[in-house]
């Protein structure tokens, strides 16, 4: 069975980089695409960009242009999301998932991993 | 960017009630709409996708129709596991990933 799992909480200091990782697990990893999703406390769902697990293209949005990476491990089957100069309002459960879009752009999302709380606080 | 908007915000309902969910987008994104159910503390979970495609093992209650820059979710008879979040997304190609701002279904 498809599964995304996802690295442990953490605590990040404003200013600090984090990198959140997700091994997938229980199909083809390069035939598909990895999307990246936020949600701060109490708030909505915050698409942060796409990676293809086939070529590596990438899209992000544009608010996080510049402040993010992803990136992705064949060898290994796991996709990293890696967020910079974090603020106060970067406090959020991030989410991977699998996109089915894995070539020309993000598509919609059919599997998730369980989510990593990110906490900046100084 | 394409905005998304649902409505409404929160909806009240009791068991075995018909609902519907709206979601409008800001421009034409054809049937390039997903649909979402999130209940507190876990992942969202994948219903409806290209507007009314059902997902495999989502029960036929869910339904998803619309296109161009209108679309409804309805839920034929509310069972007690339907109450959560709902979130729409599309993912037109030209500016994909935005998700809808939520409805939150709640127990009348």
């Amino acid at each position: 069975q498809v599964q995304l799992v996802q690295s442990e909480a953490e605590l990040k200091r404003p200013g600090a980089s984090v990198k959140v990782s997700c091994k997938a697990s229980g199909y083809t990893f390069s035939s598909c695409g990895i999307s990246w999703v936020r949600q701060a406390p109490g708030q909505g769902l915050e698409w942060m960009g796409w990676i293809s697990a086939y070529n590596g293209n990438t899209d992000y949005a544009q608010k996080f242009q510049g402040r993010v990476t992803m990136t992705t491990n064949t060898s290994t089957s796991a996709a990293y999301m890696e967020l910079r100069s974090l603020r106060s309002d970067d406090t959020a459960v991030y989410y991977c998932a699998r996109d089915l879009g894995h070539y020309y752009g993000s598509t919609y999302f059919d599997y998730w991993g369980q989510g990593t709380l990110v906490t900046v606080s100084s | 960017d394409i905005q998304m908007t649902q409505s409404p915000s929160t909806l009240s309902a009791s068991v075995g009630d018909r609902v519907t969910i709206t979601c409008r987008a800001s421009q034409t994104i054809s049937s390039w709409l997903a649909w979402y159910q999130q209940v507190p503390g876990k992942a969202p979970k994948l219903l409806i996708y290209d507007a009314s495609s059902l997902e495999s093992g989502v029960p036929l209650r869910f339904g998803g129709s619309g296109s161009g820059t209108e679309f409804t979710l309805t839920i034929s008879s509310l069972q007690p596991d339907d109450f959560a979040t709902y979130y729409c997304q599309q993912y037109n190609s030209s500016s994909p990933g935005t998700f809808g701002q939520g409805t939150k279904l709640e127990i009348k």
